[in-house]
């Protein structure tokens, strides 16, 4: 069973600074791997499939990076409602299973 | 506009069953695999289930194998998440998720979920 692991739990940053978020696979998944961001209240929103593409309607400043057991969601300059909790995911074709990681929490 | 709707959720005893409904418009839902995935308010994602596009094929996490079973019916644009023996542990929201089309291991579409409570 493939564990992804996100780092760090919590990032406090403010409006206009760049966000790193990681993700790292235990095993290579090759670039099968989503982000997720989801905001209180409301159902996780794809933001990135396939580690580097923008899902429609994703703002530019949202990019992901990555292959194997490394990943990177990077927000390039934080708008305020940026701030969310942001997951990673992956699915391979055989088990059909997804697999989340735990979730890193963006704050101001 | 690709819309999905949970449904069936509510306060259950430890022990009794419910059964949750996912109801999908604007799209072709016989083409597409789906899944039922599950989030203790506050916390992290947890895949639980998934339906192939015909309903011959399903897959469950070792968390609830054995006691739920996921269904769906085409013709009715509805999938179902079956859920037996019933733990205060299974007390989360549940949420329904789409495939993309083609095969492709995220989600492309979720549904705002359905709260399930498990108290005496």
């Amino acid at each position: 069973e493939i564990v992804l692991t996100q780092s760090p739990a919590t990032l406090s940053l403010s409006p206009g600074e760049r966000a790193t978020l990681s993700c790292r696979a235990s095993q290579s998944v090759s670039s099968h791997l989503a982000w997720y961001q989801q905001k209180p209240g409301q159902a996780p929103r794809l933001l990135i499939y396939d580690a580097s593409n923008r899902a429609t309607g994703i703002p530019a400043r949202f990019s992901g990076s990555g292959s194997g057991t490394d990943f990177t969601l990077t927000i390039s300059s934080l708008e305020p409602e940026d701030f969310a909790a942001y997951y990673c995911q992956h699915r391979g074709k055989w088990p059909p299973g997804a697999t989340f990681g735990q979730g890193t929490r963006l704050e101001i | 506009q690709v819309h999905l709707v949970e449904s069936g959720g509510g306060v259950v005893q430890p022990g009794r069953s419910l059964r949750l409904s996912c109801t999908a418009s604007g799209f072709t839902f016989s083409n597409f695999g789906m899944h039922w995935v599950r989030q203790v308010p506050g916390k992290g994602l947890e895949w639980l289930a998934v339906i192939s596009s015909d309903g011959k094929t399903d897959y469950y996490a070792d968390s609830v194998k054995g006691r739920f079973t996921i269904s769906r019916d085409n013709p009715k644009n509805t999938m179902f998440l079956q859920m037996n023996s019933l733990r205060a542990e299974d007390t989360s929201i549940y949420f329904c998720a789409k495939e993309p089309p083609f095969w492709g291991s995220w989600f492309d579409s979720w549904g705002q979920g359905t709260l399930v409570t498990v108290s005496s």
